[in-house]
């Protein structure tokens, strides 16, 4: 089970976004980081708990390993404020999980 | 890079079939990857349906799994989802996808498409 931490982050732009996600068992590094805009598909952002996909802005990093994660986005862009969601996948073929999602949205 | 489109029916009744299709461009359907289905429930987060490589070895979720069926056509490039016995809960956005070779991470997604299961 993944669990995001808060539900809903309110912030300004020009602001730091902290993101976090606890796995209630390790999953090394197998943690992924998704973007999801209204009305449209997740959009991946990291994967191996600190690899930006490619394309993504260098605002976005994160870490963690084992069972605590974090998505950092430093000075939010107007662009960023979405849903992100945490995934893992440790134990192929097990079904990967996503978390619950965290909102961030503007103050 | 890749794209991905969903087709088949917004709509089916309770008890009934989904039949969805992923129409692959950009590439190659037998790369090294895993080609899957991700549905979202409105206002809820995402769950894995399951995947399939080219050569037809599929893993599905466990939840799902009595339901669900998986097949890909390499001729047209694409790939297909089939949940029988639908019910309300059912209700969500389909999303294909695909995968990387480890099949760990979800590197592109399709657009979605809002099934509703409904009389």
């Amino acid at each position: 089970v993944l669990t995001q931490s808060p539900a809903t982050l309110s912030l300004s732009p020009g602001e730091r976004a902290t993101l976090s996600c606890r796995a209630s068992l390790t999953v090394s590094n197998f943690l992924a980081w998704y973007q999801q805009r209204p009305g449209q598909s997740p959009r991946l952002l990291i994967y191996d708990a600190s690899n930006r996909a490619t394309g993504i802005p260098a605002r976005f990093s994160g870490s963690g390993s084992g069972t605590d994660f974090t998505l950092t986005i430093s000075n939010l862009e107007p662009e960023d404020f979405a849903i992100y969601y945490c995934q893992q996948r440790a134990n192929w073929p097990r079904a990967p999980t996503f978390g619950g999602g965290t909102r961030v949205e503007i103050k | 890079q890749v794209q991905l489109q969903e087709s088949g029916p917004g709509l089916v009744k309770p008890s009934g079939t989904l039949s969805l299709t992923c129409a692959v461009s950009g590439g190659s359907i037998t790369t090294s990857n895993w080609w899957t289905w991700v549905r979202q429930p409105p206002g809820k987060t995402l769950e894995w349906i399951g995947e399939i490589f080219h050569s037809g070895t599929t893993n599905y979720n466990l939840s799902l799994k009595s339901r669900v069926t998986m097949s890909v056509d390499k001729v047209k490039n694409q790939f297909s989802l089939r949940l029988t016995s639908l019910t309300a809960a059912d209700t969500a956005v389909y999303y294909c996808a695909r995968a990387t070779a480890a099949a760990t991470v979800i590197e592109f997604w399709g657009q979605g498409t809002l099934v509703n299961v409904s009389s």
